[in-house]
């Protein structure tokens, strides 16, 4: 069965300050990772996602995440927090080897970036 | 490019009424989903469509949740009646094939409030 673990319920950070909000899978193979951040009153947008390859990806608004394998972690990264970059950030799994489109999503994690 | 419509954007009901939500997928997706995101839960996926024929529903009520999107295009989630645990943000998001890589884009939901 597929799940997600989101470890913390809230990160706070000082602007200017690196940023990390965890997360960590369960697949039964191997997995498709994904972030969204979710403002508030608003849907769920995409960040980025892990596919294949390099295990850094680069995505939106100036976030990164390292899939690693050993760890079944994802964890989402950014080097300089921004106020705005406040909101609830999910992370969410596929099993690569489903012909199903679910994900599978964690709790989330609530943001704030502090001026 | 338009993102994924829904509406309403808010609804308010009684319990034992029925409610209806529109969703209106991004032009060219094949894939359109359905989530359910409960107060302080990650979305959960209650049906998938493939052009207009379902992947999946194991997760959707049948005993009072029903879906259809005919002409594989815009889709229509009803539930009656409803119940005082239907209370969420109902999601829409769509994808280009509905592969397990592909990214879900999703629509800004539906509140429900059952009194």
């Amino acid at each position: 069965a597929q799940s997600v673990a989101q470890p913390e319920d809230q990160v706070n950070v000082a602007e200017g300050n690196p940023l990390t909000v965890k997360c960590t899978y369960s697949v039964s193979g191997n997995p498709y990772l994904f972030w969204y951040v979710q403002y508030p009153n608003r849907g769920l947008q995409f960040l980025l996602k892990y596919i294949t390859g390099d295990n850094l990806v680069k995505g939106s608004y100036g976030f990164e995440a390292e899939f690693n394998k050993s760890q079944t972690s994802f964890h989402l990264k950014k080097p300089s927090a921004l106020v705005s970059d406040s909101a609830l950030y999910f992370c969410a799994v596929r099993d690569r080897g489903s012909t199903l489109g679910r994900l599978y999503f964690g709790r989330g994690t609530q943001l704030t970036v502090w001026p | 490019e338009a993102g994924v419509a829904q509406s309403p954007r808010y609804k308010i009901i009684e319990k034992r009424q029925s409610v209806a939500f529109w969703c209106n997928p991004i032009s060219g997706h094949a894939t359109l989903y359905w989530y359910q995101q409960i107060l302080g839960q990650g979305p959960k996926l209650l049906i998938q469509f493939q052009n207009n024929g379902v992947v999946d529903d194991s997760q959707l009520p049948k005993d009072r949740f029903s879906a259809e999107r005919l002409k594989g295009v815009d889709s229509t989630l009803k539930i009656q009646p409803a119940k005082l645990e239907d209370s969420a943000v109902y999601l829409c998001a769509s994808s280009f094939a509905g592969g397990p890589g592909d990214t879900q884009y999703f629509g800004p939901g539906t509140r429900l409030t059952v009194l």
